[in-house]
C-alpha cells in the first residue's frame, strides 16, 4: 500500500531534550516536506526536500533540522525543543508527475513541557 | 511571495443544501491549486487540484471547484451537502514555476464546515 508513515504518533517531552520524528514514504517520490499545524494558522511548511541531499527552508524553519540521506526517509530533528514547538506535525511527499499533489502522513502530536 | 486566504473560519449549511467554501490566492506566476480535507484526528486527504485546462475541476466525494483567474479564486463547492462532509477544509497554492517556489506549498488557515441534519 502506497503510504507515508510517521513515528511516533504521539510524543510528550521536556524542554531541551533532543528528539527525532521519522518520516518514510514508499512511493519513490522525489519531494518531501514537513509541516506544522496550529489552530487558526493552518499548515505552515517547516522544511522541504527536492531530492536526496537537497533541502531548503520553508516558512518556519527556526528550531528544526532535517536530513535527506535516502530518498524514502526525511526525519525532522528538534535539537532543543521548546514549548512553542508544541504542535501537530505532518510529513508529506509528492512528485512532479502528479502536479506536486502532496500525500500526507497521519501526523505526530508533539507536546513540549 | 505566495499566499492563500480562506475568509471564513466556519461555514454552516443544512444537509441537502449546496455548499461553498471560499479561497483566494496570490502567486507571482501561474498557480497550481489544491483542496484538502481533514477529518477529526486524521491526516489531510487530497480532494482535487487545478493544474491547467478546464476551469471547473471535479474531485472526490462529489466536490468540485472553479478556478477563476480574474478573481484569483478557487472556491470549493458541492451541490448537496452531507452530514459526513463536516470537516476542516484547506486550500493550498504553489507557483507552477519550480524556480519561483521550490517545493513551497502555501496553505490557507482552514475553514470548518458544519453540516447539520
Amino acid at each position: 500500500e502506497a503510504q507515508v508513515t510517521q513515528n511516533p504518533r504521539y510524543l510528550i517531552t521536556v524542554t531541551g531534550k533532543k528528539l527525532t520524528v521519522t518520516c518514510s514514504q514508499n512511493m519513490n517520490h522525489e519531494y518531501m516536506s514537513w509541516y506544522r499545524q496550529d489552530p487558526g494558522l493552518g499548515l505552515r511548511q517547516i522544511y522541504y526536500s527536492m531530492n536526496v541531499e537537497v533541502t531548503d527552508k520553508g516558512d518556519v524553519p527556526e528550531g528544526y533540522k532535517v536530513s535527506r540521506k535516502e530518498k524514502r526517509n526525511f526525519p525532522l530533528i528538534l535539537e532543543s525543543p521548546s514549548p512553542n514547538q508544541t504542535s501537530l506535525y505532518f510529513c508529506a511527499s509528492s512528485f512532479q508527475g502528479a502536479g506536486y499533489t502532496q500525500y500526507f502522513g497521519p501526523g505526530t502530536r508533539l507536546t513540549v513541557l | 511571495a505566495q499566499s492563500v486566504a480562506q475568509p471564513e473560519d466556519q461555514v454552516n449549511v443544512a444537509e441537502g443544501n449546496p455548499l461553498t467554501v471560499k479561497c483566494t490566492y496570490s502567486v507571482s506566476g501561474n498557480p497550481y491549486l489544491f483542496w484538502y480535507v481533514q477529518y477529526p484526528n486524521r491526516g489531510l486527504q487530497f480532494l482535487l487540484k487545478y493544474i491547467t485546462g478546464d476551469n471547473l475541476v471535479k474531485g472526490s466525494y462529489g466536490f468540485e471547484a472553479e478556478f477563476n483567474k480574474s478573481q484569483t479564486s478557487f472556491h470549493l463547492k458541492k451541490p448537496s451537502a452531507l452530514v459526513s462532509d463536516s470537516a476542516l477544509y484547506f486550500c493550498a497554492v504553489r507557483d507552477a514555476v519550480v524556480s519561483n517556489a521550490g517545493n513551497m506549498l502555501t496553505f490557507g488557515g482552514g475553514t470548518r464546515l458544519m453540516v447539520k441534519p
